[in-house]
């Protein structure tokens, strides 16, 4: 079956701690991957996203994320994270024009 | 990018009771979509709702049970109907273009049913 799977439920960390969230997905062929944020209390925004191109995406607020196609993985990275980073993160794959979720991972950021 | 509202932000219904949830877009736009996130789970794709037609569920969600419409660009609703405590969850609201380039989200309806 199509799907997103997210490493971590669950994590917490201090700040200035540097972060890396797993996403893997097992589709085949062509994919748009996409991470977004979801703060306390507000809706769901776009980090970043890949379509094609450099492997090494930069986002918002200091994230990146790298596709490794060998791998079917869209990791998320930043190097030293804020306590304003507190928030869910969700990967999500463009496949056939319908968004599919992994099921996100919650991080705490410790100030 | 586009703004979008969602009413109710939260509600909370008898069972056997129907809600229909609203969502507004600032600006036309060729994809909407519903979703469903039910407690400490990922979003779950429901329907594509078409302008002007039929919208296209996903396997497991049915029109009886989530009935949509899309009048024009700019406006869906969904309704739950019948509800039961398990369709307690965040009901959320999505656009995008036609490619799918970047999807946005409304802040959900948060229903409860008891």
């Amino acid at each position: 079956a199509q799907s997103v799977s997210q490493h971590n439920h669950h994590v917490i960390l201090s700040e200035a701690a540097s972060l890396e969230l797993g996403c893997n997905y097992s589709y085949g062929g062509t994919v748009n991957l996409f991470w977004y944020v979801q703060y306390p209390g507000q809706h769901l925004q776009l980090l970043l996203k890949y379509f094609s191109g450099d492997p090494l995406v930069k986002g918002i607020k200091g994230f990146e994320a790298e596709f490794i196609k060998s791998k079917f993985s869209f990791n998320l990275r930043k190097p030293s994270v804020q306590w304003s980073d507190t928030a869910e993160y969700f990967c999500a794959v463009n496949n056939d024009y319908k968004l599919s979720f992994g099921a996100g991972t919650t991080v705490t950021v410790r100030a | 990018s586009a703004v979008i509202s969602q009413k109710p932000s939260r509600d909370i219904c008898q069972r056997g009771t129907s809600l229909t949830i609203q969502c507004q877009v600032d600006s036309q736009v060729t994809m909407m979509f519903w979703y469903r996130q039910q407690p400490g789970q990922s979003l779950t794709l429901i329907a594509t709702a078409n302008q002007g037609s039929e919208a296209t569920y996903e396997s497991g969600f049915v029109i009886d049970k989530f009935p949509i419409s899309r009048p024009n660009l700019t406006f869906s609703t969904l309704t739950v109907s019948n509800m039961s405590p398990e369709d307690s969850s965040i009901y959320l609201c999505s656009v995008a273009d036609r490619g799918l380039t970047e999807a946005f989200f409304g802040q959900g309806t948060r229903l409860t049913v008891v």
